[in-house]
């Protein structure tokens, strides 16, 4: 079983609704949790941060911590084709070791 | 300018040969990281190194070794490659003075192996 798992998609959505993207985890030891966005032919960049359980909105971002349930979603509000991309979860362990580790990805299709 | 430059961006090569992957960064970060990323699987960890003398391996180390000539450059090699080393390979910087979460990925290499 893979540590971080990821549904891969594609998500497609029409202009304007809501995408809920997901991951699970499996090591509670894990206590950093990561969104990245990944457009095509581009590294991965830094989308959101969080630290606890609970919610962290940023803009038409919200990312969602469940920790008993090892669980962290990340929803896009009013979703415009520019959010079209490959989202990746990536998740590290709170104690010494700064090691990321990514789930697979999901690939996010936004319909005009 | 981009702060994370790789070279190659693309490259096609043989099985058998030997090929170098450079990543350069003008941020000033201490930690560096090579990453291969395959579809479906994300980004697997190959080399990391928290600063010029101190090199670790990731999770898929074998058939890679790695050398950080300063703390801006962190390039890789494949000493004999092998068609299941195909991939798109990244490079990453962070800061230890700012926690690590957020790493900043270069534009990534294409390699293919025949």
């Amino acid at each position: 079983q893979k540590e971080v798992e990821q549904d891969p998609g594609p998500l497609s959505v029409p202009e304007g609704a809501i995408v809920s993207l997901n991951c699970t985890y499996s090591n509670s030891a894990f206590q950093y949790f990561m969104w990245y966005r990944q457009y095509s032919r581009k590294g991965p960049e830094l989308l959101m941060y969080t630290y606890s359980s609970g919610n962290k909105e940023d803009g038409r971002f919200t990312a969602q911590v469940d920790k008993s349930s090892k669980y962290i979603s990340l929803f896009i509000r009013d979703s415009q084709p520019s959010d079209s991309a490959t989202y990746l979860c990536a998740i590290r362990p709170g104690a010494a070791g700064n090691k990321l580790t990514f789930g697979g990805g999901t690939r996010v299709l936004v319909k005009p | 300018d981009a702060d994370v430059t790789q070279t190659p961006r693309n490259r096609i090569t043989k099985t058998g040969k030997r090929i170098m992957l450079e990543c350069s960064q003008t941020k000033g970060h201490d930690r560096m990281y090579w990453y291969r990323q395959d579809p479906g699987l994300g980004l697997q960890l190959i080399y990391y190194s928290f600063d010029v003398k101190d090199i670790n391996k990731g999770e898929i180390s074998d058939g890679y070794s790695v050398s950080r000539q300063a703390q801006a450059k962190f390039s890789l090699s494949l000493e004999s490659a092998i068609p299941n080393q195909t991939a798109l390979y990244f490079c990453a910087t962070s800061d230890s003075r700012r926690g690590d979460n957020e790493q900043f990925f270069g534009p990534g290499t294409r390699l293919t192996v025949l």
